[in-house]
């Protein structure tokens, strides 16, 4: 049984460009949460998407969108990089609100 | 001030030793809490979950919270050179599927 996946596992982007990453949440959660974490620090949550919509937004600026697709799999978008957005981002999926299951992220530089 | 405060360490103990790691917040609405363990370049894999006050033992590894306190604590005990990672504290409140993180605390584990 698959766990979360995302792609890609690494890229590297010049700031003022714009990034898209994805995941595909464990087999039977619905749910998917995005979340950044910068180096040496914990987590920060981005936003979470459920039913196709987003249900919940942490304390992100709307450079960063998102999208849930029927299948359930996740995209998030950034526009406009900035150097300070250089982090691991991490997509978290669930069954309701229970045991969220974490992908090993996409390492995103931006130069 | 930061709604959850960790120690980053590093913490260096000695194999089979018994680690205590710690995590201090400030929000009285969290009600679940959560200790993740991560890998370099790995995803936090969820260790401990456990809701409201009082103690959870899993194997090697005792969650416990203390709520009048504002205080949660991970013991692992005889501990061994796989455990060295990093352990980060999660929680979130009865109404939201916000995890908020601590830091993280580096354990080393050496034989």
């Amino acid at each position: 049984d698959a766990g979360v996946t995302q792609s890609p596992t690494h890229l590297i982007k010049t700031r003022g460009q714009q990034v898209t990453l994805r995941c595909s949440p464990k087999s039977g959660h619905d749910t998917v949460s995005w979340y950044q974490q910068a180096l040496g620090q914990g987590p920060q949550f981005i936003f979470q998407y459920y039913e196709e919509e987003e249900r919940q937004r942490g304390n992100f600026p709307d450079r960063f969108s998102g999208h849930q697709f029927p299948n359930y799999s996740s995209e998030l978008n950034v526009n406009a990089l900035l150097l300070g957005d250089s982090a691991l981002y991490l997509c978290a999926s669930s069954l309701g609100s229970y045991s969220y299951t974490f992908g090993s992220g996409t390492r995103l530089t931006v130069v | 001030q930061k709604e959850v405060e960790q120690d980053p360490g590093p913490l260096s103990v000695p194999e089979g030793a018994i680690v205590s790691l710690n995590c201090t917040y400030s929000n009285s609405a969290f009600q679940y809490f959560m200790w993740y363990r991560q890998y370099s370049r790995k995803g936090p894999e969820l260790l401990m979950y456990t809701y409201s006050s009082g103690n959870k033992e899993d194997g090697r590894f005792t969650a416990q919270v203390d709520k009048s306190s504002k205080y949660i604590s991970l013991f692992i005990r005889d501990s061994q050179p796989s455990d060295s990672a990093t352990y980060l504290c999660a929680m979130r409140g009865s109404n939201t599927d916000k995890l908020i993180f601590g830091t993280g605390t580096r354990l080393q584990v050496f034989p």
